[in-house]
């Protein structure tokens, strides 16, 4: 079992629309956790950190925790083809500060 | 928010050679740094973790000697890629961490793209 799993995608939504991307984690003790957008070519770009339950808003995004289930997930509202990217979930555990460790991330295409 | 820069930003160079490329925490100190390596269509691969005024962690299969990690102060990392071959042609990215933050973010630099012919 992967430590973080993400579906690859791609996920297709018209422009306008809310995209729901997901994220499961393996291990409990897992504590702080990141989205992070990366376009092709590119490296990639901090969009959310959450560590607490519930929702976290930023704008057009917002970030879901629900540590009980083990998922973490990025909603993006009224989506642009300037969002289409790989989104990627990454997870750090308690008992190990400096570890990272990255699901491989969602494509998204967002479709005008 | 944080940023981190990288340079070169692109290199090309010979079978043989050593390329270094240094990634800089611009407005914070980082006391640990990460170096990712990522081919085409593919995952983040890290290679090493980097923490200032000590020996960098590598990960399982990446050759240290291969991959020199210098991290001299709280702003500053390096890796060399020595005796460069083609199959070391790849993007490397760094980042840094920054402690100062609530939950210790990670700030990825642009990365370097090195080609070796």
């Amino acid at each position: 079992q992967k430590e973080v799993e993400q579906n690859s995608g791609p996920l297709s939504v018209p422009e306008g629309a809310i995209a729901s991307l997901n994220c499961t984690y393996s291990d409990r003790v897992s504590q702080s956790f990141f989205w992070y957008r990366q376009y092709s070519g590119k490296s990639p770009e901090l969009i959310m950190s959450i560590y607490s339950n519930g929702d976290k808003e930023d704008g057009r995004f917002t970030a879901q925790l629900n540590k009980a289930s083990q998922y973490v997930s990025l909603l993006i509202r009224d989506s642009q083809p300037s969002d289409s990217a790989t989104y990627l979930c990454a997870v750090n555990r308690l008992n190990n500060f400096n570890k990272f460790y990255f699901g491989s991330g969602t494509k998204l295409n967002v479709k005008p | 928010g944080a940023v981190v820069s990288q340079h070169p930003s692109w290199v090309i160079c010979k079978s043989g050679t050593s390329v270094k490329i240094e990634c800089r925490s611009l407005d914070f100190q980082a006391t640990t740094m990460f170096w990712y390596r990522q081919f085409p269509k593919q995952s983040l691969m890290l290679m090493a973790t980097s923490n200032e005024g000590s020996k960098a962690t590598y990960e399982q299969g990446v050759e240290k000697d291969k991959f020199l990690i210098n991290h001299a102060s709280l702003t500053l990392s390096t890796l060399t890629v020595t005796s460069a071959h083609p199959e070391d042609s790849s993007f490397y990215i760094c980042s840094a961490r920054d402690t100062g933050t609530g939950a210790g973010e990670q700030y990825f630099g642009p990365g370097t793209r090195l080609t070796v012919t």
